[in-house]
């Protein structure tokens, strides 16, 4: 059980477009999930933490109007990177967990190429 | 200056031996430390988890140590298969149990060879 999937694992865009990246919990309802990026050879680094029904929480520095995360049923949350730009290249990751303080299950990540 | 460093950044082994991943934090207090299994191009997987109050867990050919008074944690792998090839992630959650409240380690890069 406490399976999160992620949709799609890799995807290719020109810059200036919108890709938009699926997180889904497949076996349990996510009150809570959390958006990662992480560069080559480097740490997960926290994005935003977003609870179902209500606004994402975005940490220092990571642009909202940029980052759009919509977490809108307790088994489905969305990221879409809009306007992307070669920099926005990355493995984003989510994870999901079904109340505050409990264990948090990942997703398989997204490689985001932006060329 | 990370709050959690891992060492070494990278490790080759051969097949069948054991090695030792030492993550040494600056978090203080803390509610659990973690260690996570991360195939290239996957996410985290959990190994063990540990309250500040637990020395030792282990999970299989996994075993994780801590050591509050120091700072220090290690993960001892086993008899290393092909398979453990991965990076292995320190992870230290402040107190609080929000989840949002993780501070990740850089990785240690781990590869067995035939």
């Amino acid at each position: 059980g406490a399976v999160v999937s992620q949709h799609p694992s890799w995807v290719i865009c020109k810059s200036g477009t919108s890709v938009k990246i699926e997180c889904r919990s497949l076996d349990f309802q996510a009150t809570t999930m959390f958006w990662y990026r992480q560069f080559p050879k480097q740490s997960l680094m926290l994005m935003a933490t977003s609870n179902e029904g209500s606004k994402a929480t975005y940490e220092q520095g990571v642009e909202k109007d940029k980052f759009l995360i919509n977490h809108a049923s307790l088994t489905l949350s969305t990221l879409t990177v809009t306007s992307a730009h070669p920099e926005d290249s990355s493995f984003y990751i989510c994870s999901a967990s079904w109340a505050r303080g409990t264990e948090a299950f990942f997703g398989q990540g997204t490689r985001l190429t932006v060329v | 200056k990370n709050q959690v460093e891992q060492s070494p950044q990278s490790l080759i082994i051969l097949e069948g031996k054991n090695c030792t991943l030492q993550c040494n934090y600056t978090v203080s207090p803390f509610s659990n430390l973690r260690w996570y299994k991360q195939d290239t191009g996957r996410g985290p997987v959990s190994l063990t988890i540990m309250t500040f109050s637990e020395n030792t867990k282990s999970n299989g050919r996994y075993t994780a140590t801590l050591d509050a008074d120091t700072k220090q944690s290690s993960l001892h792998i086993t008899a290393s298969q092909l398979s453990d090839s991965a990076s292995y992630i320190c992870v230290v959650t402040l107190p609080g149990g929000g989840y949002n409240k993780l501070i990740f380690g850089a990785g240690t890069r781990l590869a067995v060879h035939p």
